[in-house]
């Protein structure tokens, strides 16, 4: 079965650090990449995603990610954090041609950045 | 304005009482979804339904039920055989099964 592994679960950071958040998974064939964040009393929201092209992928607020198919890994960056950048953070994976693509999800990373 | 509304925002209901969870969407989406968020555990699917009038058990459907009786809605029923009901629980659709799910503003149960 697929699974996604979020390395951290609870991260803290100064304002201006940079941020690098892990995320694999197992699954060997074709994926689709998706980070979401959940802000303070917010709902969901997809911060940016992958689903082929260039690996290195731009989303909203400064985030990136770089898919590694060698590593199964997508990793979350951003260079330098905001208070407002607090949030939980999701990873997920869909295999389109398996499962009738269902979206599996790590088990979220939670960040905290001090001002 | 276009999106995913789900309500109640909190719910609070009696052990052993059935409830059902609300939720709407007006993006046109075929498939819809719904998910259970516990702390440390990320999200959960429960149940999603690619087309109108079909749905498929997700990883977690023991003791929930839903319907899919017109494209925009895709209630949710947690009955009295879910064991551990009090939970946060969010409503999603996407264009088509394997494209970007958006997600609604959740449903917090608590069972008391």
């Amino acid at each position: 079965a697929q699974s996604v592994s979020q390395h951290n679960h609870h991260v803290i950071l100064s304002e201006a650090a940079s941020l690098e958040l892990g995320c694999n998974y197992s699954y060997g064939g074709t994926v689709n990449l998706f980070w979401y964040v959940q802000y303070p009393g917010q709902h969901l929201q997809l911060l940016l995603k992958y689903f082929s092209g260039d690996p290195l992928v731009k989303g909203i607020k400064g985030f990136e990610a770089e898919f590694i198919k060698s590593k199964f890994s997508f990793n979350l960056r951003k260079p330098s954090v905001q208070w407002s950048d607090t949030a939980e953070y999701f990873c997920a994976v869909n295999a389109p041609y398996n499962q009738g693509g269902k979206l599996i999800f790590g088990q979220g990373t939670e960040l905290s950045v001090k001002p | 304005d276009g999106g995913i509304t789900q309500s109640p925002k909190y719910l609070f209901r009696k052990e052993g009482q059935n409830v059902t969870l609300s939720c709407e969407q007006n993006l046109n989406h075929d498939a819809m979804y719904w998910y259970r968020q516990d702390p440390g555990q990320g999200l959960r699917l429960i149940y999603y339904s690619q087309i109108v009038n079909d749905f498929q058990k997700g990883d977690i459907a023991e003791g929930y039920s839903v319907s899919r009786e017109k494209k925009e809605s895709f209630p949710l029923t947690v009955t009295s055989a879910q064991k551990n009901p009090t939970a946060f629980y969010l409503c999603a659709s996407s264009a088509l099964a394997t494209d970007t799910q958006y997600f609604g503003p959740g449903t917090r149960l608590t069972v008391l």
